[in-house]
């Protein structure tokens, strides 16, 4: 089984939607993180969290909210769906004790607005 | 502000050749410097990092790095390609623990038989 799992991994809908993306982990990290991946930009960070209690901006949070439910959990959502937030979504996890902050990413899930 | 360029979005070699991928980054500090994989379907994967010691890093897979403060780059390098090597390559830089951690756009690596 993967370390950091998402669900759903394929997932089409339509604008105005509210969708939810979530993320879970074994790997027994405090930090978490959202990205965003768009061909040609790389990945842009939307979200991320340091523990259950912490939750911070990334560099295009905007349209997105989260939630950590818990510190193996942290879900991603869009309240209200449009079609340029078609992307492919990673979550991440890192260990704070970790000088390098090596990321361990998930499998990504795979979002159409149609 | 930090920045990572990766001046080539695709790459195409022949099996069993040698190839270089190359990363130039912008950082007021002391860098952390990172080579990630993504094959198809798949999430990214760490191929190697560095942030002191030996410029020259090894990584899994067979990848070397080479750490150049006086040029900003970190370049990746592999003496012989397999066909499995096929996939998009993501330098990134950051800070201690993590932080301010940025990604270049990525470089689409084609190996032809």
């Amino acid at each position: 089984d993967a370390d950091v799992t998402q669900t759903p991994r394929n997932r089409i809908t339509k604008t105005g939607k509210r969708i939810m993306l979530e993320c879970s982990q074994t790997k027994g990290h405090d930090r978490m993180y959202w990205y965003r991946q768009d061909p040609g930009l790389g990945l842009q960070l939307i979200y991320y969290s340091f523990d259950v209690k912490d939750i911070n901006k990334g560099e295009i949070s905007d349209g997105y909210s989260v939630s950590r439910q818990a510190q193996a959990k942290f879900s991603l959502s869009l309240e209200s769906a449009i079609p340029n937030q078609t992307a492919l979504y990673f979550c991440a996890t890192s260990d704070p004790g970790s000088r390098s902050g090596e990321l361990f990413f998930g499998e990504g899930s795979r979002l159409t607005v149609l | 502000a930090q920045s990572v360029t990766q001046p080539d979005i695709h790459i195409t070699v022949s099996e069993g050749a040698s190839l270089e991928l190359r990363c130039n980054y912008s950082y007021g500090a002391t860098p952390y410097l990172f080579w990630y994989v993504q094959s198809p379907g798949q999430g990214l994967q760490l191929l190697l990092k560095y942030f002191s010691g030996d410029t020259l890093v090894q990584g899994i897979k067979g990848f070397e790095a080479e750490f150049k403060r006086s040029q900003s780059s970190f370049n990746l390098r592999k003496p012989s390609v397999h066909w499995s090597d096929a996939a998009e390559y993501f330098c990134a830089v950051g800070g201690e623990y993590g932080n301010k951690l940025v990604f270049g756009a990525g470089t689409i690596l084609r190996v032809k038989s």
